[in-house]
């Protein structure tokens, strides 16, 4: 049984950073690519980045890129995503997702977490 | 970037009822297509991909049909547990952009 766990959420203030985490099980993690979907208050799905199986290959939505980091430890299950120089536009809950494709990003997420929130906030 | 729009918004809806939601690409996305239900507090919950392949699980009342820019869900029978968002995604280019979403709410 896929299960998908974020935590890292919480309060920040603008322009410091923060570091999320998602905690996988259930599926062989290495196998799949993984992604980061953020949704702010009062608003829909937006993506924000994924990464390959291996780590390879990393790719951001245009807002986003330079500012958020995509990682992996395949030795740990775990999913990242550092956030940095945060702005009050980013206070959104920070789901975790897995791409259905083996060993090949197609962008479509199978499984999801429950989600993280995150607060930038002076 | 391709952009998704959704009609409607928002409906309501009773059970029973057949609920038609519209999804539209800026561009065409060959069937590449994903919906999405999302409750609050929820993970959201894959429903349908390429246009009209159900995932497993999901109930067969979820339908979806369409080809080039244009694209639709179907639920041919509204049940409790449907009324939440939902939202279309298209997986043709990165980034895989999500329509505004669609509430279901009770009439």
């Amino acid at each position: 049984q896929v299960h998908l766990v974020e935590s890292g959420g919480g309060v920040v203030q603008p322009g410091r950073s923060l570091r999320l985490s998602c905690a996988a099980s259930g599926f062989t993690f290495s196998s799949y690519g993984m992604h980061w979907v953020r949704q702010a208050p009062g608003k829909g799905l937006e993506w924000v980045a994924v990464i390959s199986s291996d780590g390879n290959n990393r790719y951001y939505a245009d807002s986003m890129k330079g500012r958020f980091t995509i990682s992996r430890d395949n030795s740990k299950n775990t999913l990242y995503l550092q956030l940095s120089s945060l702005r009050s536009e980013d206070t959104a809950v920070y789901y975790c997702a897995k791409d259905r494709g083996e060993m090949a990003i197609n962008k479509i997420l199978d499984y999801w977490g429950q989600g993280t929130l995150v607060t930038v906030s002076s | 970037d391709i952009q998704m729009t959704q009609s409607p918004s928002s409906l309501s809806a009773s059970v029973g009822d057949r609920v038609t939601i519209t999804c539209r690409a800026s561009q065409g996305i060959s069937n590449s297509l994903a919906w999405y239900q999302h409750k609050p507090g929820k993970a959201p919950n894959l429903l349908l991909y390429g246009t009209s392949i159900l995932e497993s699980g999901v109930p067969s009342r979820f339908s979806g049909s369409g080809s080039g820019t244009d694209y639709t869900l179907t639920i041919s029978s509204l049940q409790p547990e449907d009324f939440a968002t939902y939202y279309c995604q298209q997986f043709y280019s990165t980034p895989g952009t999500f329509g505004p979403g669609t509430e279901v709410d009770i009439k």
